[in-house]
């Protein structure tokens, strides 16, 4: 079954400081895999992408991600954490097993950047 | 437009009422999904179309909830009956094509109370 899972509940960070958010995931065949971040009362938006190509990705927002194919990971980066960046992320997998390709999403990661 | 519109922003329903919500895809968008948030903020797909065909129902309650995407009007999902257990965040999101490096665009979503 294919499946991406987030270890942890919520980061805490200061601003100014680095922050990750991880991310693992299984599939059969190569991954697709989706950063999106959710705001209160809004829906998903989309940060990035990873389909083939350099395992570093560029995002918005200056967010980047890392993908790990050894350690089936996908973690979440940026350089530097703005208060604005506190948010609710969500790592996602295309199901390949499905002609849809839908989503299956992890159960996401809140981010607190503290001033 | 270039955002995926979801009314009601909200919505009340006494148990065993019906509740009915819509979702208006970008234009030239021929895929719309549908997704359940639930606590712990899981996300459970319902149903896909391409266009006005149902393309993916595998995870649609059957007995109680249904949807259609009929031409020149919005995407609905449709509950009869509610149940306490139904209350969550609907999100309807659309995309121009189903091919895994396509990401979607998700609408604000439909907060449904039952009571």
């Amino acid at each position: 079954a294919q499946s991406v899972a987030q270890p942890e509940d919520q980061v805490n960070v200061a601003e100014g400081n680095p922050l990750t958010v991880k991310c693992t995931y299984s599939v059969s065949g190569n991954p697709y895999l989706f950063w999106y971040v959710q705001y209160p009362n809004r829906g998903l938006q989309f940060l990035l992408k990873y389909i083939t190509g350099d395992n570093l990705v560029k995002g918005s927002y200056g967010f980047e991600a890392e993908f790990n194919k050894s350690q089936t990971s996908f973690h979440l980066k940026k350089p530097s954490a703005l208060v604005s960046d506190s948010a609710l992320y969500f790592c996602a997998v295309r199901d390949m097993s499905s002609g849809t390709y839908k989503y299956i999403f992890g159960t996401g990661t809140r981010l607190k950047v503290l001033a | 437009g270039e955002e995926v519109a979801q009314t009601p922003k909200h919505l009340v329903r006494g148990e065993g009422q019906k509740a009915k919500l819509y979702c208006a895809p970008i234009k030239g968008h021929s895929y719309v999904f549908w997704y359940q948030q639930v606590l712990k903020n899981e996300f459970k797909f319902l149903i896909s179309f391409q266009n006005e065909n149902v393309f993916d129902e595998t995870g649609m309650p059957k007995e109680r909830f249904s949807a259609k995407c009929l031409p020149n009007s919005p995407c609905s999902l449709e509950i009869q009956a509610t149940k306490l257990e139904d209350s969550a965040v609907y999100f309807c999101a659309s995309s121009q094509d189903r091919a895994p490096n396509y990401g979607y665009t998700f609408g604000s979503g439909t907060r449904l109370t039952v009571v």
